[in-house]
């Protein structure tokens, strides 16, 4: 139990394209998810908390307007990273919790923006 | 073997042996604590958590200990197989925090055969 799902796992595109990841958690429903950003060797870093029905909450210093989230359903989440740059290239993992347990975390989108 | 908290990011033992990865925490107001493995190219896997009124749990060769006088968590992992090498995450939440999770910096186990 407590599968999360993440698509693609992997995209490569051009720099100014904007790219959508998808986070589904298929076996529960997850009012909230939350979205996470990793660079090679290093620890996660928190971006935003995904909230089902309502705006997400971005950590400080993440751009709400470059990091776009969208929780329309209980079971499906989606980050769009608009306009994006080869800075912005990373390892983007999302992860919903199932009732009061743990955070379950999908397997990650690894993103690289030529 | 044994890590030494946050400064010393590669642990390596012997298939076989006991292992012991170490976690400083920095808030007091932290009540929930998990421990994740993150394999190469995936996300991380929940194996084990400790609430603050507890001070150890184990489960299937595992064990956690919490010294919440010392702001400290340990994981330990019993006779140590080639497939627990991985990158291990401790994790705390803040009470109030909103479930949110800070992570650790990270021990890379090696099991070395």
């Amino acid at each position: 139990g407590a599968v999360v799902s993440q698509h693609p796992s992997w995209v490569i595109c051009k720099s100014g394209t904007s790219v959508k990841i998808e986070c589904r958690s298929l076996d529960f429903q997850a009012t909230t998810m939350f979205w996470y950003r990793q660079f090679p060797k290093q620890s996660l870093m928190l971006m935003a908390t995904s909230n089902e029905g309502s705006k997400a909450t971005y950590e400080q210093g993440v751009e709400k307007d470059k990091f776009l989230i969208n929780h329309a359903s209980l079971t499906l989440s989606t980050l769009t990273v608009t306009s994006a740059h080869p800075e912005d290239s990373s390892f983007y993992i999302c992860s919903a919790r199932d009732g009061m347990g743990p955070q379950h975390f999908g397997d990650g989108t690894r993103l690289s923006i030529l | 073997g044994e890590s030494v908290g946050l400064h010393l990011p590669t642990l390596s033992v012997q298939e076989g042996d006991n292992s012991i990865i170490n976690c400083a925490y920095s808030n007091s107001a932290s009540d929930y604590f998990i421990w994740y493995k993150q394999e190469s190219g995936k996300g991380p896997q929940f194996i084990i958590d400790i609430r603050s009124n507890m001070d150890k749990r184990q489960g299937q060769r595992v064990t956690v200990l919490l010294n919440k006088t010392v702001k400290h968590l340990s994981l330990q992992i019993a006779a140590t197989q080639p497939g627990d090498s991985a990158v291990y995450f401790c994790a705390e939440r803040i009470e109030g925090g909103g479930n949110k999770l800070t992570f650790g910096t990270g021990t890379q186990l090696k099991v070395e055969l």
